[in-house]
């Protein structure tokens, strides 16, 4: 299994413009996870889906902020238009679902790292 | 609101040397607490703890959990260069499903040779 995989590793882009973040979750994994980290406030969860679904984006920190995720295997992270705030990394994370304990052990991607200048 | 604080925020050791991170919470319906490491990329878990006082371990790396007191403990004995990176706490409250994590924002460790 390649794990998660998300792309790009690296985007550099200027205040305004548009930003696609793009996820592949783990095959079988019903739930996707879109995390942001940066220095200040560690891992925040954005938004997550179950087969699909949005269930919560509460964490979406304004509308500038947009998630989809048209099929099992694939998802999007969208900010338009960016702002230098929204540097930060963010992880795509996916799992099975419900373990026996009750609690989910989430498998993260490597991260992409965006900066706004 | 639901809280993790880790300390110290970072630490430095020489190679040989145990090491305690500690991870307290204040959280709604307490479900499960989580340990994750963080080299240079993703997160890679190591241990989940549900029940109070029972241990796990995995090679140098072991962890506990009090309920009462609301905290968790990692330690890491024999320290190697290789255990440098960030370990991060997390917990599940359980009135927001399963599903949503609240992370701290980390310890970082660093093991001089």
């Amino acid at each position: 299994d390649a794990g998660v995989i998300q792309s790009p590793r690296h985007e550099v882009t200027e205040m305004g413009q548009e930003v696609t973040l793009r996820c592949k979750p783990i095959s079988g994994h019903d739930y996707l996870f879109w995390y942001r980290q940066t220095m200040m406030r560690g891992l925040e969860l954005l938004i997550y889906f179950n087969n699909n679904v949005p269930i919560d984006d509460s964490g979406m920190p304004e509308d500038r902020f947009s998630a989809k995720m048209p099929n099992a295997s694939f998802s999007t992270l969208k900010i338009q238009p960016s702002e230098p705030r929204d540097s930060a990394v963010y992880f795509c994370a996916s799992s099975p679902g419900q373990s026996i304990s009750g609690a989910n052990v989430l498998t993260f991607g490597a991260g992409s790292r965006l900066t706004v200048l | 609101e639901d809280k993790v604080v880790q300390s110290p925020l970072s630490l430095v050791v020489h190679e040989g040397d145990t090491v305690t991170l500690n991870c307290s919470y204040e959280v709604t319906n307490f479900r499960s607490l989580l340990w994750y490491k963080q080299e240079k990329k993703a997160p890679t878990f190591l241990f989940m703890l549900t029940s109070s006082g029972i241990e796990k371990k995995s090679g140098r790396l072991s962890s506990i959990l009090d309920k009462k007191e609301l905290f968790s403990i990692l330690n890491i004995t024999a320290t190697q260069t290789g255990d440098s990176a960030v370990y991060l706490c997390a917990v599940v409250p359980m009135n927001t499903g399963f599903q949503k994590l609240v992370f701290g924002t980390g310890t970082r460790l660093l093991v001089s040779p």
